[in-house]
């Protein structure tokens, strides 16, 4: 079975503070996603990547950054966390070069005080 | 721009009952592809059924099953004996090409037994 993985499920962090998400998927997948998920909102795609190294800014890019240094591990950073991203982020993955659905990891629930 | 609308927040079913939900879509792209996701209460999203564009037939998958109209742009989700672990939020969700997935707001399912 595919996993994806996320570093902590609950993240309490302070306005102002550099916040490292970490995604570690275990199946070779090529393509890694970030997502935030908001009531109301559905999820909103922040950063993908289609390969090491390569990064391709979704939706909502703005005060987030990646990090793809090894195939397996996708990063977020919130270079300087704001109360408005406190949120629930989700991390997927999928094959590369065809259509596949995307598996999805726990989430992490950041909340920004 | 890529659109996914679920009109309902919110539906309720009886155990054993049959339910519908409702989603709608806009995209000029002529191949892509609709998938449905679920999400439980303990927030691992996990795939439901897909549906590719280019297929007439509607996708069925045990007790899940779609009723794709490609000209109204609508891809309905209809669960059929309905089971106290389908209480979830489903989210509806667009592909095309570029392999990023567009979700809809998504529908809350609960299930009265």
């Amino acid at each position: 079975d595919v996993k994806v993985t996320q570093s902590s499920r609950y993240l309490v962090k302070r306005t102002g503070e550099k916040v490292f998400l970490e995604c570690v998927q275990d199946m070779d997948h090529e393509n890694m996603f970030w997502y935030r998920q908001d009531p109301g909102l559905g999820l909103r795609l922040i950063y993908f990547s289609y390969d090491v190294k390569m990064k391709e800014k979704g939706d909502i890019p703005e005060g987030y950054s990646v990090s793809r240094e090894k195939k397996e591990r996708f990063s977020l950073i919130l270079e300087s966390a704001s109360t408005n991203q406190t949120s629930m982020y989700l991390c997927a993955s999928s094959l590369g070069g065809a259509v596949d659905e995307q598996f999805f990891g726990p989430g992490t629930r950041l909340t920004v005080l | 721009a890529q659109t996914v609308t679920q009109s309902q927040p919110e539906m309720s079913v009886q155990e054993a009952e049959t339910v519908t939900l409702s989603c709608t879509y806009d995209t000029s792209e002529s191949d892509y592809y609709l998938f449905w996701y679920k999400q439980p209460p303990s927030r691992q999203m996990i795939l439901v059924i897909r549906q590719e564009a280019y297929k007439q037939q509607n996708a069925t998958e045990n007790r899940f099953s779609v009723n794709f109209q490609k000209a109204a742009k609508s891809f309905s989700l209809k669960i059929s004996d309905s089971q106290l672990g389908d209480a979830a939020m489903y989210f509806c969700a667009l592909m095309d090409s570029s392999y990023k997935l567009i979700f809809g707001s998504g529908t809350r399912l609960l299930v009265r037994p």
